[in-house]
């Protein structure tokens, strides 16, 4: 099965730029999604088809692909961007179709 | 205003059943693939079934498959998740998802989830 490899945690100052990355054989020749959760919320869409930006989302959010690594960039970080991230790539020779990170945890410092 | 709001969750022995519903409202329903995502606790997110606009067409993962029925009554925009033969590796927060109508490789909008604990 495909395996879909983030850091556990990332911590950042306010202001500051945080990157997280997402591991994957080849993950650059698949369409790689992110999603954001915080505590008890929903999960949200904030980066489709590595870095299309969904109308609500802060151009500070941006997404990029290539080799082995997709990573979602949050510029000018806020307290609000505290959460949980997902990436995710749509697999077809996995049972699972479709694949998510093993998650990171952004922290705000 | 659009939203997956589930229901139906809770505590069931081993062996159990459940039947979940996540309705929706804001949009239209029967144009959209459905899916079932869950996150044991403390754990990732997992793909878990999706069901076709119709209603025609459905896919499982392999740790389900077998056990784990997904429906759908476009009438009244929702979703259902049939659980039979319930485990303990079931448990989990259950999040209903919609695909987005461009595309079926990713999810646009997401309900808040219902808990199911399976323990005797």
């Amino acid at each position: 099965s495909y395996v879909l490899t983030q850091p556990p945690s990332v911590s950042v100052a306010p202001g500051e730029t945080a990157r997280i990355t997402c591991g994957g054989i080849n993950i650059g020749s698949k369409s790689v999604h992110w999603y954001q959760q915080k505590p008890g919320q929903a999960p949200v869409l904030v980066m489709y088809y590595d870095s299309d930006r969904p109308s609500v989302i802060p151009e500070r959010f941006s997404g990029s692909n290539s080799g082995n690594t997709a990573t979602l960039t949050i510029s000018r970080v806020e307290a609000g961007d505290e959460a949980d991230y997902y990436c995710q790539v749509w697999d077809s020779s996995t049972d699972h179709l479709y694949v998510f990170g093993t998650g990171t945890k952004v922290t705000v410092v | 205003e659009l939203q997956l709001v589930e229901s139906g969750g809770g505590l069931v022995q081993p062996g159990g059943s459940l039947r979940l519903s996540c309705a929706a409202s804001g949009f239209t329903f029967s144009r959209n693939w459905m899916h079932l995502v869950r996150q044991p606790p403390g754990k990732g997110l997992v793909w878990v079934s999706r069901i076709n606009p119709d209603g025609t067409d459905t896919d499982y993962a392999d740790s389900v498959k077998g056990r784990f029925t997904i429906s759908r009554d476009n009438a009244k925009s929702t979703l259902y998740l049939q659980m039979n033969s319930l485990r303990a590796e079931d448990t989990a927060v259950y999040f209903c998802a919609r695909g987005p109508l461009s595309s079926g490789w990713y999810f646009d909008l997401w309900g808040r989830g219902t808990l199911v604990t399976v323990s005797s």
